[in-house]
């Protein structure tokens, strides 16, 4: 089992440019979630999905942020216009999703470090 | 919206001593509190969770939780070198699926 994979594992990009993160979950996960890291702010929770449907993406900053889940083997994450502030680790993470299971571990993702110049 | 707060930001311990990290949340709704760490430049890694009041021992680590007081943390007896890390708790809401995580606390054990 590879656990979570997440490609690039370094991005730069320009301010204004558009930046798109992949995951790929454990196989066998329904449960899927995106997280970002910074020193400051630490892991901050930005969407689910369970059973590829969008469930929760309170944590989406709502205009230049998107996520998608097209198929069951991945996710992608999109930053349009992306700005200074963006930079930051982002971190998929999956889990199971069991009947009656209401505390399942998250497995997470080594993570894309994001870099806006 | 829940408040997940971590003390001490950062800690050096000998190796051999016993370490206690500390976690606070705000929503008393909360139903499931976790630990993860997180090796540098590693993913984070789940350690062990916590439901109800009281304490949880699994090897060198033990958790105690009292949600009264809105608190739990962890304690590693006999702290190796190779617990170094970044220690992030986790708390798990109402509606099953979200998990809240405080900034972490880093630690350091010095052999």
């Amino acid at each position: 089992n590879a656990g979570v994979i997440q490609t690039p594992r370094h991005k730069v990009t320009g301010k204004g440019q558009e930046a798109t993160l992949w995951c790929e979950p454990i196989s066998g996960h329904s449960a899927v979630f995106w997280y970002r890291q910074t020193i400051v702010q630490g892991l901050e929770f930005l969407t689910y999905f369970r059973n590829q449907a969008p469930i929760d993406d309170s944590g989406m900053p709502k205009e230049r942020f998107s996520a998608q889940m097209p198929n069951q083997s991945h996710s992608t994450l999109k930053i349009q216009s992306t700005q200074p502030q963006d930079s930051a680790v982002y971190l998929c993470a999956s889990s199971l999703d069991r009947q009656g299971v209401s505390n399942e571990r998250l497995f997470f993702g080594h993570g894309t470090k994001l870099s806006v110049l | 919206q829940q408040n997940v707060q971590q003390s001490p930001e950062s800690l050096i311990v000998p190796e051999g001593a016993r370490t206690s990290l500390n976690c606070t949340f705000s929503d008393s709704a909360s139903q499931y509190f976790w630990w993860y760490r997180q090796h540098s430049g590693k993913a984070p890694k789940a350690l062990m969770s916590i439901f109800s009041n009281g304490e949880k021992e699994e090897g060198r680590f033990t958790i105690h939780l009292n949600k009264a007081s809105l608190h739990f943390s962890l304690h590693i007896r006999d702290s190796q070198p190779s617990d170094s890390a970044l220690y992030l708790c986790a708390v798990r809401d109402g509606m099953g699926y979200k998990l809240t995580f405080g900034t972490g606390t880093s630690l350091l054990v010095d052999p």
